[in-house]
């Protein structure tokens, strides 16, 4: 079925050092995918998406590029900040024109100062 | 700034007891979900639904009902209390108008039952 693999954690960097946050998913159809972010205490907020092959997601300098050919939307940062602690969730549509989406299963990050 | 709330942050149950947790959301969305998330385990959908008075069972419904008699409500409840309940709860919603905007999510219900 419909499924998100990412990487387990927790990961723990330093500032400024690259992130990247691998997730891929089951080739069923092209699904819009997503990559969620929770700070402590809160609820999951979206972070960046990318609806077809190709595109590439952007927002607070974290990027996903969507590929196809790898089933793959790995999360990546140049220089991560302390503020960038938190948990990471990469999810995709599931098909058959459901809203549903399925989620992986975190990744917490920490970075240190 | 739209909004998921969710009227509680923390609870703390007796096992045997019914709880239930509210979602309201102000986005006029069709879809909401509860979810519960725990260590190791991910978010996992217990129920959701496409619509008033609709409800679709998700991969752990056992032990839990819902109710949505508005649009904008949507009420998770816990038949009888148990300790292994203990979780973040997690409640969204969706609209299949912008079907490629996600989610949007509550602040989520942390309930420990005891």
């Amino acid at each position: 079925g419909d499924s998100v693999t990412q990487m387990e954690g927790p990961v723990t960097l330093s500032e400024e050092a690259f992130l990247t946050i691998n997730c891929t998913y089951t080739a069923t159809g092209y699904p819009s995918l997503f990559w969620y972010v929770q700070y402590p205490g809160e609820g999951l907020q979206l972070l960046l998406k990318a609806t077809k092959a190709d595109d590439k997601g952007s927002n607070k300098g974290f990027e996903a590029t969507y590929r196809k050919e790898t089933t793959s939307f790995h999360l990546e940062k140049g220089s991560v900040q302390v503020s960038d602690s938190a948990v990471y969730f990469c999810a995709r549509k599931t098909g058959g024109g459901s809203e549903k989406l399925v989620f992986g299963k975190g990744t917490k990050l920490t970075v240190n100062p | 700034d739209v909004k998921v709330t969710q009227s509680s942050r923390y609870l703390v149950k007796r096992t045997g007891e019914k709880v239930f947790l509210e979602c309201v959301q102000d986005m006029d969305h069709e879809n909401m979900f509860w979810y519960r998330q725990d260590p190791g385990l991910g978010l996992r959908l217990i129920y959701f639904s496409y619509d008033v008075k609709m409800k679709e069972k998700g991969d752990i419904p056992e032990g839990y009902s819902v109710s949505r008699e508005k649009k904008e409500r949507f009420s998770l409840i816990l038949e009888s209390a148990s300790t292994n309940q203990t979780s973040m709860y997690l409640c969204a919603s969706s609209t299949p108008r912008f079907t490629n905007y996600g989610y949007t999510f509550g602040s989520g219900t942390r309930l420990t039952v005891v």
